[in-house]
């Protein structure tokens, strides 16, 4: 079956220090969407990125889609307290689109 | 403009009671979503509802579990006869329909949290 694996499931870092996520799925998507949720919060959208190889880029946030287009990840450049929560991928179910296939999550916390 | 609406926010039920979680959508919006999230863990997708319409409820356990999106009103997210692996976050989305990449954004609402006791 259809799997989203996203990599690390825990990142604690100093607060300055970069951090990346990496979604991964078994099969080609047509697109993905990022989203993330603040501890006791609900999933708020990022972005999505739809095309091959493509990147877009948010003040301290870069999204990159995998030229394959199987795989993403999110960098996110001089972390800021405000940066905690989760941050998961959102890819379309393999065998009917209108169902949303959620990664695992990576949780970033931050030392100040 | 008023974001997806969900109550109530917190919901504390006794084993074998109903719980019924509402869900009012962005308005201009006609797609909702319905999830789950237990405690550390990621969103299980449940059901995707159009007006008076359920297009996929896959997610949904097929015992217990109903959902509705009624041509007036919110949408209701029901569950008899709770058990304590009920209690989760359920969450629901609102989206548009996205033209453009034929796949739509979807708009959280702050969630319900189910506890079963």
């Amino acid at each position: 079956g259809q799997q989203v694996m996203q990599i690390p499931q825990y990142q604690h870092v100093q607060e300055g220090e970069d951090f990346t996520t990496y979604c991964n799925s078994s099969t080609t998507l047509s697109n993905i969407q990022w989203y993330k949720q603040r501890p006791g919060g609900h999933p708020v959208f990022l972005i999505q990125l739809v095309k091959s190889g493509e990147v877009k880029k948010q003040k301290r946030l870069t999204f990159q889609f995998g030229e394959a287009k199987k795989n993403s990840s999110l960098h996110i450049t001089a972390t800021q307290t405000t940066d905690v929560g989760t941050y998961f991928c959102a890819v379309p179910g393999y065998s009917s689109a209108s169902k949303i296939i959620f990664g695992s999550g990576t949780r970033l916390s931050i030392r100040p | 403009n008023a974001g997806v609406m969900q109550n109530p926010r917190h919901l504390v039920r006794r084993r074998g009671q109903e719980a019924r979680l509402r869900c009012s959508p962005m308005k201009g919006h006609s797609h909702v979503y319905w999830y789950r999230q237990l405690p550390e863990e990621g969103l299980k997708f449940m059901v995707y509802l159009q007006k008076e319409n359920i297009i996929d409820e896959s997610g949904m356990p097929k015992e217990r579990f109903s959902a509705e999106f009624p041509k007036e009103g919110p949408s209701i997210l029901r569950i008899q006869q709770v058990v304590r692996g009920d209690s989760a976050a359920y969450f629901c989305a609102s989206s548009p329909l996205d033209r453009a990449t034929n796949w739509e954004t979807q708009y959280f609402g702050p969630g319900t949290r189910l506890l079963v006791l």
